[in-house]
């Protein structure tokens, strides 16, 4: 695709539920970023992907989050457990590679947690 | 302390006005980039910055590297530039992580 793609658009799920959120990013971009934005903040870091490997996932809040990138490509953001906290928008960014690279943003995913 | 700061934190101005927004970091940075956010989530890249300036339309952004500071401005505002503008910034380090200012939210009055 033309740019960074990101499913669902929206998600509502109950409490207590399992959730994956995906990432297309742009072919060929080997780095990837997942962020998490609650309202009225700017987007946190969750983890970086360079490839296949997470380079770097201290923003993961904990254990019930986790992320994949199994092939380079598409990445899964997966919640377990979820709780009201963790209703937000998701956001997905991808770039080339390290240092002076554009980066892209997808639109975001908008989880609700009831 | 937040390694990136923006100021404002909201502006409200009317139609015409020269707007500017602030963004300091406090860490070394391979390039910044200026972000527009509209009511809905989507995030459009507007500039990527490592020197110098950058001018496209009406946006203008200006990068001082020594004084670790970026500006964004927006000359004749209109009401469709109400967005959340962020900053953020690619750290020069092995981690390559981008990080985020909080946003400036913008609302310009007809």
């Amino acid at each position: 695709g033309a740019g960074v793609s990101q499913t669902p658009s929206n998600k509502v799920t109950e409490k207590g539920k399992y959730v994956e959120l995906r990432c297309d990013p742009i072919s060929g971009h080997t780095a990837l970023y997942w962020y998490r934005q609650s309202l009225g903040q700017g987007p946190e870091f969750l983890i970086y992907f360079q490839g296949t490997g997470a380079a770097d996932d201290s923003g993961l809040p904990n254990d019930r989050f986790f992320a994949v990138r199994p092939e380079g490509s598409v990445s899964t953001l997966k919640i377990q457990r979820t709780e009201r906290g963790d209703s937000a928008v998701y956001l997905c960014a991808s770039s080339l590679g390290r240092d002076n690279t554009e980066a892209f943003f997808g639109q975001g995913t908008r989880l609700t947690v009831v | 302390k937040n390694e990136v700061e923006q100021s404002p934190q909201n502006l409200t101005a009317q139609e015409g006005e020269f707007i500017t927004i602030n963004c300091s970091y406090s860490v070394g940075i391979s390039a910044l980039h200026w972000l527009q956010q509209h009511p809905g989530g989507g995030i459009v890249s507007l500039f990527m910055l490592s020197s110098g300036k950058k001018k496209h339309g009406r946006l203008i952004a200006t990068i001082n590297i020594q004084e670790k500071h970026s500006s964004l401005h927006i000359t004749a505002s209109h009401p469709r530039d109400s967005a959340v503008y962020i900053c953020a910034v690619r750290r020069m380090n092995r981690d390559d992580k981008i990080i985020f200012g909080k946003g400036t939210r913008l609302h310009i009055l007809p």
